[in-house]
Order: C-alpha cells, then structure tokens, then sequence
C-alpha cells in the first residue's frame, strides 16, 4: 500500500539553526499537508500546498516557515532559525486531490520528524 | 466547519466493545464525518467516515443519527493493539481542507 515517507525520523538542532524536514508524498497525490503536534497537545494544521504554491497557511506558519517541492517527489518544510518552541513532532499528509461521489477522500499521514530544539 | 466534542479518555478490557460517541451539533448539510485513530509516535490514520445511518469496515462501525448531531465510533471486541487516540472531524466532502483536530479520546484497552 503506498505511504506517505518523512525523513529523518529525529532531528536534534541547536536554538537559531536552520532545519530541513523532508517528505516524499503518495505517488500522484495532489495536496499536501504539514501539520505538528507538541508533546502531549492536540495535531495542529500549519499549510497546505497544492498546484506549486500554499493554499492555506494557519497562524503557526510565520515568516520563520517556508514550503518547497523541489522536485516531482519531495515536499520540505524548512524553519529558518529555530526556537525552543519548535520542538514537536512534524507530520506531512497528502491527499489525491480526486473526490469520488459520495465517499470522503482522506488524507494519508507519514510517521512524523521529532524535531528537538536545544 | 463544526466543533467536535468527545470524551477526553476511556478504559476497557480486552474483548469488549468499545463505543466512543462524539457531538458536532453545528455539522453542516455538506459535512462528513470521520474518524482518525493516532498511536504513541505516529501519524494520525483515518479509519471510517460516513455521511448519515451506519457505515462498517473490517476497523470499525460508525453510527450516525438522523439529524447528524452527533455519531458514535463502535470499536468491537478491542485488543491491546487498539489502545491510541481517537478523533472526531467534521470534514467537507473534498477532504483536502485542512484538518482541525481536537483533543480526541483516549482510549487505554487493558488485558
């Protein structure tokens, strides 16, 4: 069954580094997600991507943050200069783009980037 | 899109069938419901959605009542393998607008 990858599954960085967190979405899906989760709080949406531009980008996502697909397979989230409060866990989804009648098209989660900011 | 309400956290034995209700009483006429489950360390996984009566797969059954205030995610004969979090989403019928989770239900299965 197709999955969504994340690489690497834990990135340990000093506070005011650039980190680079890198996704390979399903195969022909055409959205794509990162969302993150701090420890012991609840998944929270940061932007959406889609036909090579964000589509939505929620509060989280300030000028610190920035989206990329580079190539016809990777989608990265890049924190320009990191802060203690980055540290969570990162999740890129994606999402076909292709609704059927009557059935919901979900999004498929990768395993997640621990991102630990020192 | 409507706000979600379930319990924070739920107990069961081994074997037992566990029901998880969740309110949305703002759910608008479009919406769907569904449901994501969320292991220690990992993504969250969609397991069921559905529109309106019950929806079953080879996971879970998902009831909903006529006037879709409200549904219930119906976990049979659960094992230890099923103790994660439990989401409730009200979605649009596209699923690529992003999604607004909650704090879930926490369910723990004990042997």
């Amino acid at each position: 069954e197709p999955e969504v990858t994340q690489t690497p599954s834990h990135q340990v960085t000093q506070m005011g580094q650039e980190v680079i967190l890198r996704c390979v979405p399903i195969s022909n899906h055409l959205y794509f997600y990162w969302y993150r989760q701090i420890l012991g709080q609840k998944v929270e949406f940061l932007v959406s991507f889609y036909n090579n531009e964000i589509s939505e980008k929620s509060e989280i996502f300030d000028d610190q943050f920035s989206v990329e697909r580079p190539d016809g397979s990777n989608f990265t989230l890049k924190i320009r200069s990191t802060k203690l409060e980055d540290s969570a866990m990162y999740f890129c989804a994606s999402n076909s783009g292709r609704q059927e009648s009557g059935k919901y098209n979900e999004q498929f989660f990768g395993p997640g980037t621990r991102l630990t900011v020192l | 899109l409507a706000k979600t309400t379930q319990p924070i956290s739920m107990d069961s034995y081994e074997g037992q069938e566990v029901n998880i209700t969740c309110s949305h009483n703002n759910i608008a006429t479009n919406d769907y419901i569904t449901w994501y489950q969320q292991f220690p360390s990992q993504g969250p996984r969609f397991i069921i959605q559905g529109y309106k009566t019950k929806v079953t797969n080879e996971v879970a059954s998902l009831f909903i009542p006529a006037d879709r205030k409200s549904s219930t995610l119906s976990l049979p004969r659960v094992s230890l393998s099923d103790t994660a979090v439990y989401y409730c989403l009200v979605v649009g019928p596209s699923g690529n607008t992003p999604l607004v989770f909650g704090k879930g239900t926490r369910l723990s299965v004990i042997a």
